[in-house]
């Protein structure tokens, strides 16, 4: 089944632990992307990346780290989680630049 | 700057009862518009992409049209399992190229 997979669902975690949530699909898509979704704020792009190796800043990239070394997998780093990173995140991916984007199931993320 | 402003906030309608979303969008070069569905809790769901002023799409009960200032969701005869938060996006072709733009979302509520 063609589908974009994000661990962990859940995490609750505390200020200043490292972390790192992993986005894996399995469509051979060139894109992906990293978004996180605040009441009132809508999706915002943290980073995307249009291909193996390269990688770029969306709106919101402070405090968040990633990395492409394989076309399928964009993990999300965060260094040092700070409360203002309780978010609901979300991994997608599309085809190349300019297709919809399939996106994955969520990552509720709460830092005490 | 990218900016996507989606109208109205909320949208309460009967069953049966059909209306349109409206997504106003400004970008240095259109690349694609895209319409969204999200459930409360999961990530969203691929409707439409519109490229060119002129362009329609159909779905269904749902129509999508796009001029070059905005783009309209119209929903035909909605049913409540059409409820939803309908969001709007749009990916720049020139400058920016790569990064995504949502608006903040319609929340539809259709009642029996």
């Amino acid at each position: 089944e063609a589908q974009v997979t994000q661990n962990p669902r859940y995490l609750i975690t505390v200020t200043g632990k490292k972390l790192t949530v992993t986005c894996s699909q399995n469509m051979n898509h060139e894109y992906m992307s990293w978004y996180r979704q605040d009441p009132g704020l809508g999706l915002r792009q943290i980073y995307y990346s249009m291909n193996v190796e390269v990688t770029d800043k969306g709106d919101v990239p402070e405090g968040y780290k990633v990395s492409r070394k394989e076309k399928r997998n964009f993990p999300l780093i965060l260094e040092s989680p700070s409360p203002n990173q309780t978010s609901l995140y979300f991994c997608a991916s599309s085809f190349v630049l300019g297709h919809e984007q399939y996106f994955g199931p969520g990552t509720r993320l709460t830092v005490t | 700057e990218d900016q996507v402003t989606q109208s109205p906030e909320a949208l309460r309608l009967q069953e049966g009862e059909s209306s349109s979303l409206n997504c106003s969008y400004t970008v240095s070069g259109l690349r694609g518009l895209f319409w969204y569905r999200q459930d409360p809790g999961k990530g969203p769901e691929f409707l439409f992409t519109l490229y060119s002023a002129g362009e329609e799409k159909e779905k269904e009960r749902l129509k999508a049209t796009l001029t070059k200032k905005e783009s309209f969701l119209h929903i035909t005869a909605p049913k409540p399992e059409d409820s939803a938060t309908y969001l709007c996006a749009v990916q720049a072709a020139l400058s920016n190229a790569g990064k995504s733009t949502f608006g903040d979302g319609t929340t539809l509520t259709v009642k029996p």
